[in-house]
């Protein structure tokens, strides 16, 4: 079974420009997440979708964080304009239900703003 | 949300038993506690959940105590291959709040 799909792994950008990854859940899984994971914390909920809808998302910084999960498979987070304190790894999850705690995460996208 | 608080690094060896406690004094009575692993340069990765007395799987055990104050995930017999962080979470199945991780305990197995 295909795991957690999140490109591009690696991005480097400056400041004020702007940032768009991708994620593609495990087939069939209803529920997507996005987290931010700055180094030395633990990762952080930016957003939660069931489907194509959010769930939750008051601690997405809305004035420069959007996502998208249009078709309730893969989706999107983009960032602009970016900030130097947004340098982190974004990690997208998705489990089979919302009911569940056990998460399948990705390998993550690490973002670097200089 | 209930807050966790775990060491923040420990040290073992090879073969041994390793315990990593978590303390959570205001779970509420709905909440589950759940364990993830995190190697460096890779997405957590899901250990065990429950909610009361023992939980085992295939590769931890989880012992939770009456009064649910603080919960100890159990490995056994460790190997290099098991230095990673792990994150204790409390909190609702079901509910995005039990899905924040803490600081995590950096285990680290020496030889």
């Amino acid at each position: 079974e295909a795991g957690v799909a999140q490109s591009p792994r690696y991005k480097i950008i400056e400041k004020r420009q702007s940032v768009a990854f991708w994620c593609n859940p495990i087939s069939g899984h209803a529920t997507l997440y996005w987290y931010q994971q700055i180094l030395g914390q633990g990762p952080k909920l930016l957003i939660q979708f069931q489907n194509n809808g959010v769930v939750d998302d008051s601690q997405l910084p809305k004035d420069r964080f959007s996502a998208e999960r249009l078709k309730g498979v893969d989706s999107t987070l983009k960032i602009q304009p970016a900030k130097l304190e947004d340098s982190a790894v974004y990690l997208c999850a998705s489990s089979q239900t919302r009911n569940t705690g056990e998460l399948f995460f990705g390998e993550g996208s690490r973002l670097t703003v200089l | 949300l209930a807050k966790t608080t775990q060491p923040i690094s420990m040290d073992s060896y090879e073969g041994q038993e390793v315990n990593i406690t978590c303390s959570h004094n205001n779970i509420a009575t709905n909440d589950y506690i759940t364990w993830y692993q995190q190697f460096p340069s890779q997405g957590p990765r899901f250990i065990i959940q429950g909610y009361k007395t023992k939980v085992t799987n295939e590769v931890a055990s989880l012992f939770i105590p009456a009064d649910r104050k603080s919960s100890t995930l159990s490995l056994p017999r460790v190997s290099l291959s098991d230095t990673a962080v792990y994150y204790c979470l409390v909190g609702v199945s079901g509910s995005a709040r039990q899905l924040t991780f803490g600081s995590g305990t950096q285990l680290t197995v020496l030889p």
